[in-house]
């Protein structure tokens, strides 16, 4: 159960789009399409971004989109804004009827 | 509106138990999957486990797995994860999940309770 590799920090300034990457193997992110996202501000509970991939829960900005492409997923957010300084984490179902999550990614936006 | 309210935390020894529990409201808790996520002071998330919406499914995180056990009481509309065998390295806020419906993604979350094991 290796945990997923993303990128430890990315940045960006107010009005910019930024990508993070979620890199996995064939039993986990390229394995099927149970890719999910999540936000974790300071001593709060992680919010679901994104499921299934590409889909976005009810309430969350369309400027959150992701994709996957073989074992690689990734986030992107367009239109930075301050509010969206947060850790980001992807996880991954896997074929072992377990779920593993990235190391998370601090955003800082600029 | 959905809601989880974790409950059962503290200090506690190393190799002593600790139950958890996971107060469920706001949605039909007899028909959904439930997990436990974990995270270290400082550290990144980790899955624990999980529960089908029956508890005829249990899967677990090979760090916890011989030594947790995920189980649910629908009639209470309440999760449980009983702790054994506790090590330094169990110390986190824990949180309980429930699944967005057959997609394993992690919809709503409570706000957690800390465990620290410590002597």
């Amino acid at each position: 159960q290796s945990a997923l590799t993303q990128p430890a920090s990315v940045s960006g300034s107010p009005g910019q789009s930024i990508t993070v990457s979620c890199t996995g193997t064939s039993s986990d992110v390229g394995g099927d399409n149970h890719v999910s996202w999540y936000q974790q501000h300071p001593g709060k509970a992680p919010k679901l971004m994104i499921y299934e991939v590409n889909n976005r829960p009810s309430g969350v900005s369309y400027r959150f989109s992701a994709s996957k492409s073989g074992n690689t997923a990734s986030l992107t957010i367009s239109g930075l804004q301050a509010e969206d300084e947060a850790d980001y984490y992807c996880t991954s179902y896997t074929s072992s009827d377990t779920w593993v999550f990235g190391g998370g990614t601090k955003l800082t936006v600029l | 509106q959905v809601q989880l309210v974790e409950s059962g935390g503290g200090v506690v020894q190393p190799g002593r138990s600790l139950r958890l529990s996971c107060a469920a409201a706001g949605f039909t808790f007899s028909n959904t999957a439930m997990y436990w996520v974990r995270q270290a002071p400082g550290k990144g998330l980790e899955w624990v486990t999980f529960i089908s919406y029956d508890g005829s499914r249990k899967y677990y995180a090979d760090s916890v797995k011989g030594r947790f056990t995920i189980s649910r009481d629908n009639s209470k509309n309440t999760l449980y994860l009983q702790m054994n065998s506790l090590r330094a390295e169990d110390t986190a806020v824990y949180y309980c999940a429930k699944d967005r419906t057959h997609t394993w993604s992690f919809d709503y979350w409570g706000q957690g309770t800390l465990v620290i094991v410590s002597s």
